[in-house]
């Protein structure tokens, strides 16, 4: 496989679920970004890791808790989601010196 | 903080040119990039250009910069019906983040 691969692309849960999105890149890159998107609402950086450490997170509720156990790999966990967090969940990968951001398919999440 | 600003709504006719505005406040933006996103997909690079050029030309696409004014555009020749989609404007700053600040998209509808 190549590029940036997402699962599931589809989930739906209810709010005393958890659940974990999955992004994989083949890309060699050292940094992986989970952005938030929902209608009529700005892209929304949510978490950024650099070689595993993570660089950024802007005021993400807890409910949401990043994990990055190797380049490759990003998972965004989910517990106690609300209805307001239904939205699609894109990742991205990119080298860490401004070039271009590769972004999966995104994971649509509705929260029930 | 840096902001990037772009309509929301464009509607042309199939064949017709498409232009496709976006401001940015960033005095010190190094690169300026515009992404896609398709129905159901995730955002794909289009083009870039660096801030030390004024247009950039790629079959279909001009990419015209006004630094002066922090004013990018992106023309598109010719416009298809498969160029329905959500096209974003970014910038890059030059003050050593590697993140780039994505605009809200403008959703492009192309009518027969």
């Amino acid at each position: 496989e190549t590029g940036v691969t997402q699962t599931p692309r589809h989930l739906v849960m209810g709010m005393t679920n958890k659940k974990s999105l999955k992004c994989e890149q083949h890309l060699g890159h050292n940094a992986m970004y989970w952005y938030k998107q929902s209608a009529k609402k700005p892209l929304e950086l949510m978490f950024v890791y650099n070689f595993k450490e993570q660089t950024e997170n802007n005021s993400v509720p807890s409910r949401f808790s990043p994990e990055c156990p190797n380049s490759s790999h990003l998972f965004l966990h989910l517990h106690t989601l609300q209805p307001e967090d239904s939205a699609l969940y894109l990742c991205a990968s990119s080298q860490d010196d401004g070039g271009e951001l590769f972004f999966g398919e995104g994971s649509r999440l509705t929260v029930l | 903080g840096e902001d990037v600003e772009q309509s929301l709504f464009l509607s042309v006719r199939e064949g017709d040119s498409s232009v496709i505005n976006c401001t940015y406040t960033d005095s010190s933006s190094t690169y300026l990039y515009w992404y896609k996103q398709e129905p159901g997909a995730g955002l794909q690079l289009l083009t870039y250009i660096f801030s030390n050029m004024d247009m950039k030309q790629d079959q279909r696409l001009t990419v015209l910069l006004n630094k002066k004014d922090k004013h990018l555009s992106l023309r598109i020749a010719d416009t298809q019906t498969g160029d329905s989609a959500i096209y974003f404007c970014a910038e890059l700053s030059g003050g050593g983040s590697y993140i780039p600040t994505f605009g809200r998209g403008t959703s492009l509808i192309v009518h027969p």
